[in-house]
């Protein structure tokens, strides 16, 4: 069975930083870009983050740029979103998805995880 | 950044209704456009890539067309099942959401 698990969110402080996992199973994960979508509470999906399977091209919405890394480790089947300067904007479920396709460049996302939450608060 | 627009943002509706949604985005997209289903609580299910192609396991109830700029997602008859939001998604320029529609009970 196709597979995506998250894990490492939680209550967090303004300003703190945290990092998500994304444990893949099921299909040959290196050959799949992967995203992070996150949802805040009561609004819509916003795409965060894209990663190349080979994990040598990354890609960010301008709302997170250089406050969030993406990255991945292969040999573990695991994708990471590092996140830094946490901001109250941030408070939302992080969805880890995968590309339906294997190909270069955008795709739909046909896989995606339960989701972790992440609430940033004083 | 390409914007992508539905309508409406709630439609109420019965079971056994023929709906449709509307998704425009700010360019032409190629077709490159996708629609998820997605419940409270849970996340988002793919229905529907390249515009009309239908995904594996979704009922045919469900379908999608448009071109350029102007999608819609059709569902044939209503089912209990359906009532859900639904966001369409463009992948032509990176990956950007509609801003949902609900389909509720009427």
């Amino acid at each position: 069975e196709v597979q995506l698990v998250e894990s490492g969110g939680g209550l967090l402080q303004p300003g703190g930083s945290l990092r998500l996992s994304c444990a893949a199973s099921g299909f040959i994960f290196s050959t799949y870009a992967m995203s992070w979508v996150r949802q805040a509470p009561g609004q819509g999906l916003e795409w965060v983050s894209a990663i190349s399977g080979s994990g040598g091209s990354t890609y960010y919405a301008d709302s997170v740029k250089g406050r969030f890394t993406i990255s991945r480790d292969n040999s573990k089947k695991t994708l990471y979103l590092h996140i830094n300067s946490l901001r109250v904007e941030d408070t939302a479920v992080y969805y880890c998805v995968k590309d339906r396709e294997v190909a270069a460049g955008a795709g739909a996302f046909d896989i995606w995880g339960q989701g972790t939450m992440v609430t940033v608060s004083s | 950044d390409i914007q992508m627009t539905q309508s409406p943002s709630t439609l109420s509706a019965s079971v056994g209704d023929r709906v449709t949604i509307t998704c425009r985005a700010s360019q032409s997209i190629n077709g490159w456009l996708a629609w998820y289903q997605q419940k409270p609580g849970k996340a988002p299910k793919l229905l529907i890539y390249k515009a009309s192609s239908l995904e594996s396991g979704v009922p045919s109830r469900f379908s999608g067309s448009g071109s350029g700029t102007e999608f819609t997602l059709t569902i044939s008859s209503l089912q209990p099942d359906d009532f859900a939001t639904y966001y369409c998604q463009q992948y032509n320029n990176y990956w950007t959401f509609g801003q949902g529609t609900k389909v509720e009970i009427k």
